[in-house]
């Protein structure tokens, strides 16, 4: 079963436009981690943040972590063309290898 | 090569068949993972690696999906009799390994893509 939720489904932006996408999980992580799939294609690893961190940046990309809220979000800044592919977050929990994804957000630049 | 590697990449099957998959991991990588996604949602886990031992098969379906990784390294992924809710992607993904239990990044391999007719 999947662990958690992302929102939206799906998102349509204009290109130079910022997109921000959602992802809530159930139980205590480890660590929360985004991937990204373009189509047809296996996912490519974003960013993790540990469950002691509450934001951290790579290039255009901010995660922010609420672990109070079991959530986190995942912020793209000035998206491109090439930015269009579904997003995913990915839980790690404690005792257990496993990454437990969510339901993905399908995200469209619009050029 | 560098990455994760799968084949086939497309696979179809007739309902009763049986399939193998083979997953190449990244070399020194100790974990190996076996994700199932269907179309729309995102990878269910299946099955874990630890060099050649299964530590967690807690995801297969039934007893008609088998995984091995007899030398800790390539890993098959086997479906008996083949139903038509089989139908998905596969996806191999492989890791250096756990760092207090806690899991960092996958690599992911591009997937085998399973018809059943």
């Amino acid at each position: 079963s999947q662990q958690g939720e992302e929102d939206p489904q799906a998102l349509s932006i204009q290109e130079g436009e910022n997109a921000t996408m959602n992802c809530s999980y159930k139980t205590s992580i480890n660590n929360l981690q985004w991937y990204r799939q373009n189509s047809g294609r296996g996912l490519v690893h974003l960013i993790l943040i540990r469950s002691n961190e509450r934001e951290k940046h790579s290039g255009r990309l901010r995660v922010t972590l609420d672990t109070s809220k079991k959530s986190s979000s995942l912020l793209i800044t000035a998206s491109r063309a090439a930015d269009t592919a579904s997003y995913f977050c990915a839980a790690s929990n404690f005792g257990n290898e496993k990454l437990t994804f969510g339901t993905g957000t399908r995200l469209t630049i619009i050029p | 090569g560098a990455g994760v590697s799968q084949s086939p990449r497309y696979k179809v099957a007739k309902r009763g068949q049986d399939v193998a998959l083979r997953c190449d991991p990244i070399s020194g990588h100790v974990s190996l993972f076996w994700y199932q996604q269907a179309l729309g949602q995102g990878p269910e886990f299946l099955t874990y690696f630890q060099n050649e031992a299964q530590l967690d098969k807690s995801g297969l379906p039934s007893d008609r999906f088998f995984a091995e990784r007899p030398e800790g390294s390539v890993s098959t992924l086997k479906i008996q009799r083949t139903q038509q809710e089989d139908s998905a992607v596969y996806l191999c993904a492989s890791s250096w390994g756990t760092s207090g239990g806690a899991t960092g990044e996958l690599f992911f391999g591009e997937g085998s893509r399973l018809t059943v007719l």
